[in-house]
């Protein structure tokens, strides 16, 4: 069975750091490239970062450019993202999706996982 | 940036045939995808590119790509179909993906 499990989300200040993952199973993580989307509670879906499925290349929405790290390990069939310097408007449910193609071409998520939810408050 | 437009809420009756609709110039270069989210749940993917269902998705749901606008057509809509509906599309912008704000259907 295909699936994605997200972890690594909590109660952080402003300015401060969390790393989330992602594990993933029932795939060839390595022949996908990946994604990070998030939900800020009650709102839509709104875009965060991409890694290819050789992690050579990465894509990050503007709002988070600069603080958030997107990356990899195909060993470990894991997603990561390390986020800094974080904000209040930050706070929302991170999911974790697999598009359908390696490199960034057309294509979908079409597999999501359920979420790891950051919360930044002082 | 670009932006997808949907309509906040739609309602339809039991059994009838509901379309949400989606726009943004982005549209106009890369097909739409939807997906539909019940509450508490994640995403899942019901429609996407040109003319694609995934497996195990009712073919009840369908969709439709023309200039800037995408539609998502449930054709005998059921219960179980009440959900938030969002709709996303590549983008050359400097955000690749850009999403709607979702469309939140009810079956009356």
């Amino acid at each position: 069975e295909v699936q994605l499990l997200e972890s690594g989300g909590g109660l952080v200040q402003p300015g401060g750091s969390l790393r989330l993952s992602c594990a993933a199973s029932g795939f060839t993580f390595s022949n996908y490239a990946m994604s990070w989307v998030r939900q800020a509670p009650g709102k839509g879906l709104e875009w965060v970062s991409t890694i290819t499925g050789s992690g050579g290349s990465t894509f990050y929405a503007d709002s988070v450019k600069g603080r958030f790290t997107i990356s990899r390990d195909s060993p470990k069939n894991t997603l990561y993202m390390q986020l800094n310097s974080l904000r209040v408007e930050d706070t929302a449910l991170y999911y974790c999706a697999k598009w359908t193609t390696r490199e960034w071409e057309p294509g979908t998520f079409d597999i999501w996982g359920q979420g790891t939810e950051v919360t930044v408050s002082s | 940036s670009s932006e997808l437009t949907q309509d906040p809420a739609v309602s339809v009756a039991l059994g009838q045939t509901v379309v949400i609709t989606c726009r943004g110039d982005s549209l106009r270069d890369y097909y739409a995808c939807w997906y539909q989210q019940r509450p508490g749940q994640a995403p899942l993917l019901v429609f996407h590119g040109e003319n694609n269902r995934p497996s195990g998705i009712p073919d009840r749901f369908s969709g439709a790509n023309s200039g800037d606008t995408a539609t998502l057509t449930i054709t005998g809509a059921q219960a179980e179909d009440e959900a938030v509906y969002h709709c996303n599309s590549r983008d050359n912008g400097p955000n690749l993906v850009v999403f709607g704000a979702g469309t939140r259907l009810t079956v009356l």
